[in-house]
């Protein structure tokens, strides 16, 4: 199957600052999606981004296919941006999805 | 409210024991999927329905099957529940023409 490597799996920042969430893979895929993971353990789509660049808010979020990455960009962090981060790739006709094992972070006031 | 509804939220398991779990959603959406996270692991996928009368493995099919019983619900079951299956599984969906995936709240199950 695709191996889907997030980084850092750590990430504490004060309220206020910038931070880039990373997804490496490792085979080529049409669909691409970015979750977070809110501490009460519910899943939001973030982004569905297969190429290019797409912005909601302070998130954005940027794939490039051909090289098998995509980043998460969250600026101006608010302690409610806490909890786990999810790349997750995939390439079936089904539309399956194959899940990286996150970003967790933890903004502070 | 639209969305991916799940049932039961919790649930405790003697080893042995049978379950279903439930997954239904009113998106109108084709393909719906069953998931585990486990600690560390991120999601992993089960079984997936892409379409309304089909099913197909994922990554961790053993000790589930499932029944996608119409366009609207998608069942996974567990025969014989083993320890190992303790884990909180999500349901999902999308759509033919949306292809982001909307998720349930998820199922906490413990296996003893």
């Amino acid at each position: 199957g695709i191996q889907v490597e997030q980084s850092p799996p750590d990430l504490i920042l004060q309220e206020g600052a910038n931070s880039t969430l990373r997804c490496n893979f490792s085979d080529s895929v049409n669909n691409l999606q970015w979750f977070h993971q809110n501490p009460w353990g519910q899943l939001i789509n973030l982004f569905y981004i297969p190429s290019g660049t797409k912005q909601n808010g302070r998130l954005s979020a940027t794939t490039v296919a051909t090289e098998r990455y995509s980043l998460l960009y969250i600026s101006s962090s608010q302690t409610t941006d806490s909890g786990v981060y999810f790349c997750a790739v995939g390439r079936g006709t089904g539309n399956q999805f194959y899940f990286g094992t996150g970003t967790s972070l933890t903004v502070i006031p | 409210n639209a969305g991916v509804t799940q049932t039961p939220k919790f649930q405790v398991l003697k080893t042995g024991q049978s379950m279903t779990l439930q997954c239904a959603q009113d998106m109108n959406h084709n393909s719906m999927y069953w998931y585990r996270q486990d600690p560390g692991m991120g999601l992993r996928l089960i079984y997936y329905s892409a379409s309304e009368g089909t099913t197909d493995k994922g990554e961790v099919p053993n000790g589930y099957n499932v029944s996608r019983l119409n366009k609207r619900e998608f069942s996974l079951r567990l025969e014989s529940a083993a320890p190992s299956q303790t884990s909180v599984y999500f349901c999902a969906s999308s759509g033919y023409n949306d292809y982001g995936y909307t998720f349930g709240s998820g199922t906490r199950l413990t296996v003893v």
